[in-house]
């Protein structure tokens, strides 16, 4: 089975421009994740969906990030306009449903962002 | 602020030893507890859970739970240098969402 899909694996740009990050689950899982990670802060929750529906976006830094969960198979993350400090990996990651708290979560192959 | 401690490491040790990993988390009311490991570069991959106090076995792994001393650890055993990464732990509060640690950096040198 396919693992979470994310695009692009890389993206650079200049500060000011949108950015947009995709990522596709697992099939069948009901839960999506969006994390950054950075040396400095490690892995960090942006957001998550439950069946489409933002649960928890308490991590989304400012209102420069947005992220939308139109159907069960696809996820975005959008920064606009973009900044040096947004520079990092950011992991999309699902889980199965009926796991609640001991759900167990799959990594995308992440989004290596660096903002110029 | 719920908070999840690990050493940054680098943790070294020769091939063939026992590597210790530790971490301490801040919430008590804490369920469910992870072991990631990420090579550089890479992803997280999950390689242990654990739910209840005690011990808890895969293979090289031994992942250690005491919710009392709110302490969870990952013992590898015969430690060899594919083993060289980054081990996350993370714990859940009761609810659908993890919190991590920085990370231990670990070295297995041959």
């Amino acid at each position: 089975d396919a693992g979470v899909i994310q695009s692009p694996r890389h993206e650079v740009t200049e500060m000011g421009q949108e950015v947009t990050l995709r990522c596709k689950p697992i099939s069948g899982h009901d839960y999506l994740f969006w994390y950054r990670q950075t040396m400095m802060r490690g892995l960090e929750l942006l957001i998550y969906f439950n069946n489409n529906v933002p649960i928890d976006d308490s991590g989304m830094p400012e209102d420069r990030f947005s992220a939308k969960m139109p159907n069960a198979s696809f996820s975005t993350l959008k920064i606009q306009p973009s900044e040096p400090r947004d520079s990092a990996v950011y992991f999309c990651a699902s889980s199965p449903p009926g796991t609640g708290v001991n759900n167990e979560q799959f990594f995308g192959p992440g989004t290596r962002l660096t903002v110029l | 602020q719920k908070e999840v401690e690990q050493n940054s490491g680098p943790l070294s040790v020769p091939e063939g030893a026992i590597a210790s990993l530790n971490c301490t988390y801040s919430d008590r009311g804490s369920q469910s507890f992870f072991w990631y490991r990420q090579y550089s570069g890479k992803s997280p991959e999950l390689i242990m859970s654990i739910y209840s106090n005690g011990d808890k076995e895969d293979g090289r792994f031994t992942a250690q739970l005491n919710k009392a001393s709110q302490y969870v650890s990952l013992l590898i055993r015969d430690s060899q240098p594919s083993d060289s990464a980054t081990y996350l732990c993370a714990v859940n509060p009761g609810y659908s969402t993890l919190t991590f640690g920085k990370g231990t950096m670990l070295l297995v040198s041959p």
